[in-house]
């Protein structure tokens, strides 16, 4: 049984970078027909799709966060990375990661409990 | 972007009823749907894929249908711990996933 766990600051100012890790246990990151992915969800508003890399080194990003998002992934300690730069009160949200399997129709099949980053000065 | 739309956005219902949650898709999306449940404080959990298709160790009475723009949920027999919201996602457009609002069902 796969397991994601978020890790990172909770807590970010204004104009700065919000960088989060996830390590995933349970299974190599590097197994199966799976994309990683962040996804975030502001207080009492809908999920939104940040972004996805494969062990690859592939990406894709949300094109509302393109300019300002980066992922990368690591292999070798089963961890994948965000970076979020300059960042602003809107960017305050509960961030996951999250498995997306293609094994067949693409799904996010296991998540990490989540973390809340506020950003504020 | 694909812009999926859910109704109703909140949902009263009882222990041993039968309820039914739709998703609209702004364009076709086949069968690329997928419905997550989500509980206060936690992460979403995948309940149904491919719009029908039941994920594993979920129980029975959810089902899954549609096809197209127009998807639904159905949750038979309610039990207490289905009380959560409900999400839909589109996964057609890989290069762009989006969820709908959420319907929260209390």
């Amino acid at each position: 049984q796969v397991h994601l766990q978020e890790s990172g600051p909770g807590l970010v100012k204004p104009s700065q970078t919000l960088s989060l890790t996830c390590t995933v246990s349970g299974g190599s990151i590097s197994s199966g027909s799976n994309y990683w992915s962040w996804i975030r969800q502001p207080a009492g508003k809908a999920l939104e799709w940040i972004g996805r890399i494969h062990t690859s080194g592939s990406t894709k990003y949300n094109s509302s966060l393109q300019s300002r998002v980066s992922l990368s992934i690591d292999t070798s300690k089963n961890q994948f990375s965000l970076n979020l730069n300059s960042v602003t009160a809107a960017d305050t949200a509960v961030y996951f990661c999250a498995r997306e399997s293609w094994e067949w129709l693409p799904s996010f099949d296991a998540w990490g409990q989540g973390t809340l980053v506020s950003v504020s000065s | 972007d694909i812009e999926m739309t859910q109704s109703p956005s909140s949902l009263s219902a009882s222990v041993g009823d039968t309820v039914a949650i739709t998703c609209r898709a702004s364009q076709s999306i086949t069968t690329y749907l997928n419905w997550y449940q989500q509980k206060p404080g936690k992460a979403p959990k995948l309940v149904i894929y491919a719009a029908s298709s039941l994920q594993s160790g979920v129980p029975s009475r959810f089902s899954g249908s549609g096809s197209g723009r127009d998807f639904t949920l159905t949750i038979s027999n309610l039990q207490p711990e289905d009380f959560a919201t409900y999400h839909c996602q589109q996964s057609y457009r890989t290069a762009s996933i989006t969820f709908g609002q959420g319907t929260r069902l209390e």
